[in-house]
């Protein structure tokens, strides 16, 4: 089956980190692009990055700096760090496949990023 | 990269046909015809509804559908069911290895 599972995420104070992965099964990441994108509570959705298949990755300047995707092709994984934290990067985090056409079409499950005192 | 302008909330009765607007401008929109839109259910992940402005993806009832005029793209929903009952979200390729999404419409099945 064609899906991306991912896991990580939790409750970090502002200015923390953490972790969250993307494991793909039922095709190869490195042969594709991955984006991650982020949905704040009550909100729509927002364009976080973008990973090519060469391994080029492109940010959103909101999280430019900050914010960085690693990918292991030995896993089939793709994996978002998050450091400097600030409580607006509160939000669901999706990773998602991209097509040809710019549409994303197998999203993750989502895992809930929560920056808080 | 500003968000996509959508209205915040749609309706319909079961059997009408409801359309819903996602404004940009001439550097997203405007300029690709890379429009996408997507389903969400509360608590789920976004789901592929129409690519390339018009496209449908195996499995979509053709009762979605979608089309662009300058910097608006619509989707129109017709013959209304229950179970379209969702927020729906369009997108755009932006250039620069670079995407833009809408705030969000919440349809409502009267």
């Amino acid at each position: 089956e064609v899906q991306l599972v991912q896991s990580g995420g939790g409750l970090v104070q502002p200015g923390g980190s953490l972790r969250v992965s993307c494991a793909a099964s039922g095709f190869t990441v490195s042969n594709t692009y991955i984006s991650w994108v982020r949905q704040a509570p009550g909100k729509g959705l927002e364009w976080v990055s973008v990973t090519y298949s060469g391994g080029n990755t492109y940010y959103a300047d909101s999280v430019k700096g900050r914010l960085t995707v690693s990918r292991d092709n030995s896993k089939n994984t793709l994996s978002l760090q998050m450091n400097s934290l600030r409580p607006e990067d509160t939000a669901v985090y999706f990773c998602a496949r991209g097509t040809t056409k710019n549409a994303f079409d197998i999203w993750g499950q989502g895992t809930v990023v929560t920056v808080s005192s | 990269q500003s968000a996509l302008t959508q209205p915040p909330s749609a309706s319909g009765s079961p059997g009408q046909s409801v359309t819903i607007s996602c404004t940009g401008t001439s550097s997203d929109v405007g300029s690709y015809s890379f429009v996408s839109w997507y389903q969400q259910f509360p608590g789920k992940a976004p789901k592929l509804l129409i690519f390339e402005v018009s496209k449908r993806p195996s499995g979509v009832p053709d009762r979605f559908s979608g089309s662009k005029s300058g910097n608006t793209a619509s989707l129109t929903v017709s013959g209304l069911q229950a179970e379209d009952e969702a927020e729906y979200f369009c997108s755009s390729f932006a250039g620069s290895h670079n995407w833009v999404f809408g705030g969000g419409t919440k349809l409502t099945v009267l």
